[in-house]
């Protein structure tokens, strides 16, 4: 248990419609992190967020958006859904600057028809 | 800019016998983390051990351990006396210094272990 908690588990969107994730991070850890990883692959960095802004982003275009929220809980927002966009979403926490181990989610798993 | 490779993408060890997964690593940060992961089938990233580029000695974190060469670039994990509940994908990551939630991973490799 990493006391990282992701919702839904599983979504099914189509094409075009727009899908918000949640993560509630463990307790103290004022960064969080979103992944990406479609079937087969390692997961890629989609953004951090610190102190309730961005701060630092992979390549991912404009429409993956998130929030951070005082009391550390997170959001990641997908708008304009595309096939491609079908992949598990892992949300991670950790205490700012730190150089240790990133603690995960169980992920939310989108499928985009 | 930081890479990680893993080049077994399937590997297969008997039960209660040792294996290694291989990862490379190329980064042109001087100070670095580098972090092995399990997957199992549910989805969740589970920590296994961490080794700092600075760190000395190779880390270890009960039946794992770290097989760090710096110099080849290289931070294999070792799993010794191989488990059933060790089956699943396994993934090799890299952090620089600054980037606190910003990990680069590996494509991952498949354990299986046999009875």
């Amino acid at each position: 248990e990493t006391g990282v908690t992701q919702s839904p588990t599983h979504l099914i969107k189509t094409r075009g419609q727009q899908v918000t994730l949640r993560c509630s991070s463990q307790s103290g850890h004022n960064t969080v992190s979103w992944y990406q990883q479609a079937l087969g692959q390692g997961p890629q960095f989609i953004f951090q967020y610190y102190r309730e802004e961005e701060n630092g982003r992979g390549n991912f275009p404009p429409r993956f958006s998130g929030l951070q929220f005082p009391n550390y809980s997170s959001e990641l927002n997908v708008n304009a859904l595309e096939l491609d966009d079908s992949a598990l979403y892992l949300c991670a926490s950790t205490p700012w600057g730190s150089g240790g181990e990133l603690f995960f989610g169980e992920g939310s798993r989108l499928t985009v028809l | 800019a930081q890479k990680i490779t893993q080049t077994q993408p399937g590997m297969f060890v008997q039960e209660k016998e040792a294996v290694t997964l291989d990862c490379t690593y190329d980064t042109s940060d001087p100070s670095y983390g580098l972090f092995w992961y399990k997957q199992p089938s549910s989805g969740e990233m589970i920590f296994l051990i961490y080794q700092g580029s600075y760190d000395q000695q190779n880390a270890t974190e009960g039946r794992y351990s770290l097989n760090f060469q710096k110099a080849r670039k290289s931070a294999n994990l070792v799993i010794s006396a191989s488990q059933l509940g060790d089956s699943a994908m396994y993934f090799c990551a890299t952090k620089g210094s600054g980037n606190t939630g910003k990990l680069i991973f590996g494509q991952g490799t498949t354990l299986q272990v046999k009875p």
